[in-house]
């Protein structure tokens, strides 16, 4: 059971825009940074979103993060058949004194 | 371009215990301007981190594996490893080591993990 909450799995079409949600608590994205990461099919992770909602050079502004108090989003707009992948949120988590993951999110795209 | 490269035993069998090293390249560990990080994904589950360690030395480690884990930095040949004790099935996993950019500010822990080494997988049977 992962310390922070995301849906399992999301589907959309192409074009379309999704949110993936990230849930935790005040000990973790209530008093922390959040990361974000996509993993592609047989890859290793790739930063997507860091310090909250800055994006590494590279990576296109179709990708989006934000906080707002226990919780984080990451916004995906002009949903690409390439952007099918498992996604994942980070933080640090004070009181476990541990860098904590979700439990990741399988996106479909249709 | 900084590229990170995971290395060793791809089989270990039950109670022993299970060593990777981590080369890093187009960046120096001495540098200080990272910590370097070992995080592992079980079989179709999500990721957990492992720890961390600065050029110095000095180490964190993720408590529910604590007492089982050593990591280590060789600075002469830009190289970290992770040695995990004791280890059972329940340790097979694909192990990743990564960049750790981190920083303690008064907001908060602001941490982030970039790049990735491709990751190894290590099966614990005997």
């Amino acid at each position: 059971q992962s310390v922070l909450t995301q849906p399992p799995s999301f589907s959309a079409a192409p074009g379309q825009k999704v949110t993936i949600s990230c849930s935790g608590g005040s000990s973790n994205i209530g008093s922390n940074y959040v990361s974000w990461y996509q993993q592609l099919p047989g890859t290793a992770p790739k930063l997507l979103i860091y310090e909250n909602n800055k994006r590494p050079s590279g990576i296109p502004d179709r990708f989006s993060g934000s906080k707002s108090g226990t919780s984080a989003t990451l916004d995906i707009t002009g949903l690409q058949t390439g952007d099918e992948a498992d996604y994942y949120c980070e933080t640090w988590d004070s009181s476990l004194s541990a860098g904590v993951f979700g439990g990741g999110t399988q996106l479909t795209v249709l | 371009q900084v590229q990170l490269q995971e290395s060793g035993p791809g089989l270990v069998k039950p109670s022993q215990t299970l060593s990777l090293t981590c080369t890093v390249s187009g960046d120096s560990i001495s540098s200080g301007g990272y910590y370097w990080s070992w995080i592992r994904q079980h079989p179709g589950k999500g990721l957990e981190w492992i720890g961390y360690i600065y050029y110095t030395g000095s180490t964190y480690y993720n408590r529910s594996l604590k007492s089982r884990i050593t990591i280590s930095v060789d600075t002469s040949k830009n190289q970290f490893s992770l040695k995990l004790s004791s280890v059972t099935a329940a340790d097979t996993a694909v192990y990743y080591c990564a960049r750790d950019s981190r920083k303690y500010m008064i907001r908060g822990v602001n941490n982030w993990f970039d790049p990735w080494g491709q990751g190894t997988l290590v099966t614990v049977s005997s």
